[in-house]
């Protein structure tokens, strides 16, 4: 099984500021990753897909990137809206099995 | 537009069953594989299996299989996730969400799942 990992745990800043978020697939899984939000008491939401298309109506300010094992999560400028938790997701072909990463909380700092 | 409706809330005691389901519309129903994922209190979110809507293939993660049954009743576009031998631990809130383009772009709104004695 193919173990996501996120980092920051945690992350704090402040409305404006720019926000990099990480994650690292135990093994290659090529572009397929997505990126999710999930806010309290809500299903997730899908930001980016195949590393780094954005879902749509998904604002510019967020971007996604990288291959292989390591990916980014950017929001270039961070609006009120934007903290929540993040979570990366992987899909690997065979064994067609589906795994996510254990979160990034953005928390306002 | 793509919806999809589950079940309410259930509490049920360890050792017993749970059934949820998810009622979906806005799209081919049977074209595409319906997917389970849950989420423990505070933790990540976890995939479960798919269930090919279509001809009733099910995939399971190895996690849940034995314990886990998903069917479909294409006659009113349901998809239905049977949770067996009950604990604590699968205290969760349980979605339902279709693979319509690769990844997870439409979800339902999550029926929460207690197990207590």
């Amino acid at each position: 099984e193919i173990v996501l990992t996120q980092s920051p745990a945690t992350l704090s800043l402040s409305p404006g500021e720019r926000a990099t978020l990480s994650c690292r697939a135990s093994q290659s899984v090529g572009s397929s990753l997505a990126w999710y939000q999930q806010k309290p008491g809500q299903a997730p939401r899908l930001l980016i897909y195949d590393a780094s298309n954005r879902a749509t109506g998904i604002p510019a300010r967020f971007s996604g990137g990288g291959s292989g094992t390591d990916f980014t999560l950017t929001i270039s400028s961070l609006e009120p809206e934007d903290f929540a938790i993040y979570y990366c997701q992987q899909r690997s072909n065979w064994p067609p099995e589906y795994t996510f990463g254990q979160g990034t909380k953005l928390e306002i700092k | 537009q793509v919806q999809l409706v589950q079940s309410g809330a259930e509490v049920k005691k360890p050792g017993a069953s749970v059934k949820v389901s998810c009622r979906a519309s806005g799209y081919t129903f049977t074209t595409y594989a319906m997917h389970w994922v849950r989420q423990a209190p505070g933790q990540r979110l976890e995939w479960m299996g798919w269930i090919r809507a279509g001809n009733g293939n099910t995939k399971y993660s190895q996690k849940f299989q034995g314990r886990v049954t998903l069917t479909r009743d294409t006659s009113t576009n349901t998809v239905y996730m049977e949770l067996s031998s009950l604990r604590s631990e699968d205290t969760a809130v349980y979605y339902c969400a279709p693979l319509l383009g690769g990844y997870f772009d439409y979800w339902g709104q999550g029926t929460l799942v207690t197990v207590s004695s």
